[in-house]
């Protein structure tokens, strides 16, 4: 299908040890967004891309938590240094994002089960 | 910043009947208000959505009503089935910044047969 795309399906680590989630967003959507999910809990912010650049870091819970995005397209999420409060459900998202100055139904991937021992 | 607050947690009916879902919102700048159905272990579905310009929406068996004075909106599910058995999640955002939501803490519907 089209929808957006999230690898890996799960990843279990070690503490301490870094890990990159990835997103592959709706074809020719320019925004993405990045949110997490812990058990039994709301959905919570991370960060926010239109296009290339991230006007919107403010939901990053550390300077841990890093996040890039090439070629409009694919986003990678890296958490360094991982705690086991890191665990949660990384949830990727995108819209159209062709009208800035309204909001534009979000479409979410089915997420990255992280898990730290 | 925006705080969405939902209720109830968790809300069982019987096959049938009526379901409503409320959340409140605390940033009157808010303008947009998605509602996402989620069952266990699958992604977030948007399932209906408003726009602070209208009162209520509605698509089949669901609809959303918004009260812009009381800064609260409300999902309702009629006639239920077993099938919209999940957790419903409310959010809010506010224009000009790029879309993001915040959400709800959920509520868990169970639709007895």
């Amino acid at each position: 299908g089209a929808g957006v795309s999230q690898s890996p399906s799960n990843k279990v680590t070690e503490k301490g040890k870094d890990v990159e989630l990835r997103c592959d967003p709706i074809s020719g959507h320019t925004a993405l967004y990045w949110y997490r999910q812990s058990l039994g809990q709301g959905l919570e912010f991370l960060i926010y891309f239109q296009g290339n650049s991230a006007p919107d870091k403010s939901g990053l819970p550390s300077d841990r938590f890093s996040a890039e995005r090439t070629g409009g397209s694919v986003s990678t999420l890296t958490i360094q240094r991982t705690q086991q409060e890191d665990s949660a459900v990384y949830l990727c998202a995108s819209s159209p994002g062709t009208d800035l100055s309204s909001n534009q139904p979000q479409h979410f991937g089915d997420g990255t089960r992280l898990s730290i021992l | 910043g925006e705080n969405v607050e939902q209720h109830p947690s968790t809300l069982s009916v019987q096959e049938g009947d009526s379901a409503v879902i409320k959340c409140t919102y605390s940033d009157s700048a808010s303008n947009y208000f998605p509602w996402y159905k989620q069952e266990l272990g699958k992604r977030p579905q948007l399932i209906i959505d408003i726009r602070s310009n209208v009162g209520e929406k509605k698509d089949q068996r669901i609809a959303v009503t918004l009260n812009k004075t009381a800064k609260h909106f409300s999902l309702h599910i009629t006639e239920t089935q077993p099938e919209d058995s999940a957790v419903y999640f409310c959010a809010a955002s506010r224009r000009n910044q790029g879309g993001k939501l915040i959400f709800g803490q959920g509520t868990e519907l169970s639709v007895k047969p």
